[in-house]
């Protein structure tokens, strides 16, 4: 089964604006991790927020996380086309836990 | 530093046949999980290794199955191919067991195909 849901599931900007990209889950969590997956290939790692922490920040990349909605944002600012690719959010509930995926935003950033 | 390595990148199989895939962890981690991703799904959990033994298990047959060396790499078997089976099968590896910090990388990806 499948924790996360992301929303949308598909975004297409122009290059220059920003991205936003949601993510709601089902129980209680440890951590939240957004990934990028470029053509099916590996997950890199973009960004882990813990439960008690509210926003987080690394390069254009802001985090939001929300647990009494169980709910997260990736804001993605100054979108290039390079950050075409599709978005994971994963959750954990404790440490060494499995990482439960939603099923991916496809971001299309047109030149 | 390297990063999670997989082998091999591409794969085809005949249904029935048995398959292994390879994975090294980053440096420094010991804790290795697999995950199958299906198009246009998102991964996956199939299990966890650490310390040579599997830890945790998803919903996955017992047609799946793990080892993990000493030297933390890992393999991920599946016998009896179906077509069903075709996917990504990522490798993730985590810094030791018990941290709080549980960030996950993961490798390239092997491509399963099976005909």
């Amino acid at each position: 089964s499948q924790q996360g849901e992301e929303d949308p599931q598909a975004l297409s900007i122009q290059e220059g604006e920003n991205a936003t990209m949601n993510c709601s889950y089902k129980t209680s969590i440890n951590n939240l991790q957004w990934y990028r997956q470029n053509s099916g290939r590996g997950l890199v790692h973009l960004i882990l927020i813990r439960s008690n922490e509210r926003e987080k920040h690394s390069g254009r990349l802001r985090v939001t996380l929300d647990t009494s909605k169980k709910s997260s944002s990736l804001l993605i600012t100054a979108s290039r086309a390079a950050d075409t690719a599709s978005y994971f959010c994963a959750t954990d509930v404790g440490a060494n836990s499995k990482l439960t995926f939603g099923k991916g935003i496809t971001l299309s950033v047109r030149p | 530093d390297a990063g999670v390595t997989q082998s091999p990148t591409h794969l085809i199989k005949t249904r029935g046949q048995q398959v292994t895939l390879r994975c090294s962890p980053k440096s420094g981690h010991d804790t290795v999980s697999w995950y199958q991703q299906a198009l246009g799904q998102g991964p996956q959990f199939i299990f966890q290794y650490y310390e040579e033994e599997e830890r945790q298990r998803g919903n996955f047959p017992d047609r799946f199955s793990g080892h993990q060396f000493p030297n933390y790499s890992s393999e991920l078997n599946v016998n009896a191919l179906l077509l069903g089976d075709s996917a990504l099968y990522l490798c993730a590896s985590s810094p030791i067991q018990g941290s709080t910090n549980t960030e996950a990388f993961f490798g390239q990806g092997t491509r399963l195909t099976v005909v």
